[in-house]
Formats: C-alpha cells, sequence, structure tokens
C-alpha cells in the first residue's frame, strides 16, 4: 500500500516567518499534487510536479519535487497570517493501486500578526 | 464556469439510518471522485465514476456506493450509518481524472 507522511503536523509561526512542509512515501509516485484546505472548504490544487527534481515556484511558495520521486517539499517564504490553512500534498498512485490520488495526513499551519 | 456543488452543505443522522449526498461536477467534466475527510484519517478515497461507470473504488464497506447519471452529476449513499462515518464527504471532479476540483463539502454528523 503506497502511503504518503507529512510533517510537521501542526505548525504555528509569526508573520514573516519562512517554513517548510515535507512529505515522504517509499513508494514512487508518478505526479504529486499540492493542496490548500481552508475551514469549511473543499481542498484548492495550488501545484503539479512531474519530473523528478522538479522545482516549481507561486508567489512566496516554492514546490519541489523529489529526484527518486518519491518525496516533495513546500517552502514558504515570509509567511501571511492568508497563508493559514490546511495544506495537503497527494500523490499519483501505482498502475496496480489503480492509479488512486493517495493524500498525505496535512499540516495545519497558522500564521500569526 | 461554475465549481463544484454539493447538497446538502450539513446533516444530521442517528445510527442506522441511511443518507445520500450529491454532487454536481464542472460543466463538461466527466469523472467525479468522492472522499472522506476526518481529523483522524485525514482524506481517505472512498470511489471515482466515469462516464456513469465505477473506474475505482477505496477501501470502504459496501454500506458506501455510489452512481453517476448520464449528465455527470454523482450520489453517493451511505446505509445504516455508524457513528464512525461522521466526517466531511467532499466530491473532485475533472475532466479525464487528473487534475481533480474540489466541492465544498458535506459534513455529515451521525448521533
Amino acid at each position: 500500500t503506497q502511503l504518503l507522511e507529512q510533517s510537521p503536523q501542526f505548525l504555528s509561526i509569526q508573520e514573516g516567518e519562512n517554513l517548510t512542509v515535507y512529505c515522504n512515501s517509499s513508494s514512487v509516485f508518478s505526479s504529486l499534487q499540492w493542496y490548500r484546505q481552508e475551514p469549511g472548504e473543499g481542498p484548492v490544487l495550488l501545484v503539479t510536479v512531474v519530473t523528478g527534481g522538479e522545482v516549481k515556484k507561486l508567489k512566496r511558495l516554492t514546490f519541489q519535487f523529489g529526484d527518486a520521486r518519491k518525496d516533495s517539499s513546500l517552502h514558504i517564504t515570509a509567511a501571511q497570517p492568508g497563508d493559514t490553512g490546511l495544506y495537503l500534498c497527494a500523490g499519483r498512485g501505482s498502475y496496480n493501486q489503480g492509479g488512486k490520488l493517495i493524500f498525505g495526513q496535512g499540516t495545519e499551519l497558522s500564521v500569526k500578526p | 464556469k461554475a465549481g463544484v456543488t454539493q447538497t446538502p452543505r450539513y446533516l444530521i443522522k442517528t445510527r442506522g439510518q441511511q443518507v445520500t449526498l450529491s454532487c454536481s461536477p464542472i460543466s463538461g467534466h466527466r469523472s467525479v471522485s468522492w472522499y472522506q475527510q476526518t481529523p483522524g484519517q485525514g482524506l481517505q478515497f472512498l470511489f471515482e465514476y466515469f462516464s456513469e461507470t465505477q473506474r475505482n473504488k477505496g477501501n470502504f464497506p459496501g454500506r458506501f456506493s455510489g452512481r453517476q447519471f448520464s449528465n455527470s452529476r454523482s450520489e453517493m449513499n451511505v446505509s445504516t450509518l455508524e457513528l464512525g462515518d461522521s466526517a466531511l464527504y467532499l466530491c473532485a471532479s475533472s475532466f479525464n481524472g487528473d487534475t481533480q476540483y474540489f466541492g465544498p463539502g458535506t459534513r455529515l454528523t451521525v448521533l
């Protein structure tokens, strides 16, 4: 069974600080996605990474896919209160897993002004 | 384009009852997936429907079932509700099963 482990589970920081969220697995994924979910809403896709070693930037957010396509990280520079939310990584499973989207447990981020 | 809509947004049921949740995908999307989200287990895949056929299934008991209509709208049914079924049920639509767009979810509380 393919699993994704996210760390940390909870993160509380002050506005302006930097942070990194990790998403790790022992399995290879064909692609990996990062979502952000706010209370009372469904997850919203931030980025999809496909190629090993790929780095994508979205304003103050930097996403990296590991060379072996088993892990990923999300780095936020100068966090703002508007970044508060639940961050989820999701990997596209292997063919014999039915190609399902497998989610990590999530990282609950709180950015205090 | 209108986003994914789910009805109802909130639902309270008692143990043993059954419930039906509805999802309307983004226009033109043929794939609808359902997920259960709980604080302890996170987001877990229930099943995916594509062009009215179940294409993928997660590891949930047979009490959880679904279907998709010719207009791509989907329903999910849970029979003989248990306390542990209390969760946020999310529906996601996509054109071909790749990039998924989530609805706001239905919050189900089982008393």
